[in-house]
Parts: structure tokens; sequence; C-alpha cells
């Protein structure tokens, strides 16, 4: 069965800076989607970001870039000029047919 | 920009009543799905729909579970006889051609 984990039930950014959010992954199967959601204190869920198994580039929108490295199977979300508005939680998922949930990374931007 | 829409927003009810959750997925999306968040804790999968049937349910979605897609736009969640563990925000989700599923804003569930 995959698995997805996420080792920082918690993270703190200062404004404007850089942070980065880990996933690691656990799938035999070769062709699955990678996912990150946000969900701030409102409870929506946000797509972010996707990547392919098979995309040779790491997906990129906006503030948001995925390092994707297949053989280590992590799925890093790496948040780039933090706003006070990016504080939440963060969501990575897998799709196999259904997505299969982290138990998420709560962001903290501090002004 | 189409997105995903739920009713209602809240909703409380005494144990043992049957409720139903309803969702209007994006318009030319195939795929629907609906998951669940207990407070605090991860989503969870309870059952995906396609082509008018049901195409994959988790363990959490028993018998006292049903969905349904009575009209080619809504498409609903019944809980026939509800449990204070079924407190929880469900959420509707649905997805078209590419990989991506798009998430309602959820409806918040608690049973008494």
């Amino acid at each position: 069965a995959q698995k997805i984990t996420q080792t920082q039930p918690g993270m703190f950014v200062q404004e404007k800076e850089a942070v980065t959010l880990d996933c690691t992954y656990d799938t035999s199967d070769p062709s699955y989607g990678l996912f990150w959601y946000k969900q701030p204190s409102s409870g929506e869920m946000i797509f972010l970001i996707y990547q392919g198994s098979y995309d040779q580039q790491n997906a990129t929108e906006g503030r948001y870039s995925l390092n994707f490295q297949k053989a280590r199977k992590s799925a890093n979300l790496v948040i780039s000029a933090s706003q006070l508005g990016d504080s939440a939680m963060y969501f990575c998922a897998m799709r196999e047919g259904y997505m299969r949930f982290g138990a998420g990374t709560r962001l903290t931007v501090k002004p | 920009e189409p997105e995903v829409t739920q009713t209602p927003s809240h909703q409380v009810t005494q144990m043992g009543q049957e409720v139903i959750l309803r969702c209007v997925p994006i318009s030319n999306h195939l795929y629907f799905y609906w998951y669940r968040q207990i407070l605090g804790q991860k989503v969870e999968f309870l059952v995906s729909f396609y082509n008018n049937e049901i195409s994959e349910k988790s363990e959490i979605f028993d018998d006292q579970f049903s969905v349904e897609r009575p009209d080619g736009s809504n498409f609903t969640l019944k809980i026939r006889s509800t449990k204070l563990e079924d407190s929880a925000m469900y959420f509707c989700a649905s997805q078209g051609e590419v990989e991506t599923q798009y998430f309602g804003p959820g409806t918040r569930l608690l049973v008494l």
C-alpha cells in the first residue's frame, strides 16, 4: 500500500524568506501523481502544484516549486518569498486513483 | 474560474438521523470523490464515482453511506444513521481529463 510521510508537524519561516516542506512517499506503482494542497484556517483545500512521476522537470507554479527526487521518493514543496497569507496547513498527497494524504505540516509565517 | 460547490457549509444533526451532503462538481468533470477530515487529522478517502457507479471505496464507506448523482449535476453523500464519530469535515472533489482533483469548500458535520 502506498504511504505518504510528512515529518514536520510544524514549521516557522520569516516573511519574505523561502521554506521547504518535506514529503516522502512509498509506492510500487511506476505511474503516480504527487500533489500539494493548502488548507487555511477556513478549512478549504486549495490545490497548489502537481508533479507526475514521469515528468522530467520539477513543477513550478508561481512562488511554489516541487523538488522531486524520484530515486529518493521525495516531493518537497518549496515556497519562495513567504507571505503572511501563506500561514496554513500544507498537505502532500499521492494519487493512484484516489488521493492519499500525508498528516500535514502547519506553516506559520512570522512578520 | 469554475469551482466545486458544496451545501450546506455546516450541519448539526442528532445521532441516528440521516444527513445528505450535496456537491456540484465542475461541469465537464468525469470523476467524483468524497473525502472526510476528522478535526485535527488527515484527509481520508471515502469513495470515488465514475460513469454513474462507484469505482472505489474505502473501508470507512460502509453500509451507512451511499452516493448518488441524481440529475447529472449534483453529487450527494448520504449517511443513513449518523454516529458521533461521523463528525468531520466532508469534502467533495472532482476531476476532469487531467490528474488534478479540485476540492469543494467542505461541509462541516457535527453529530450530537
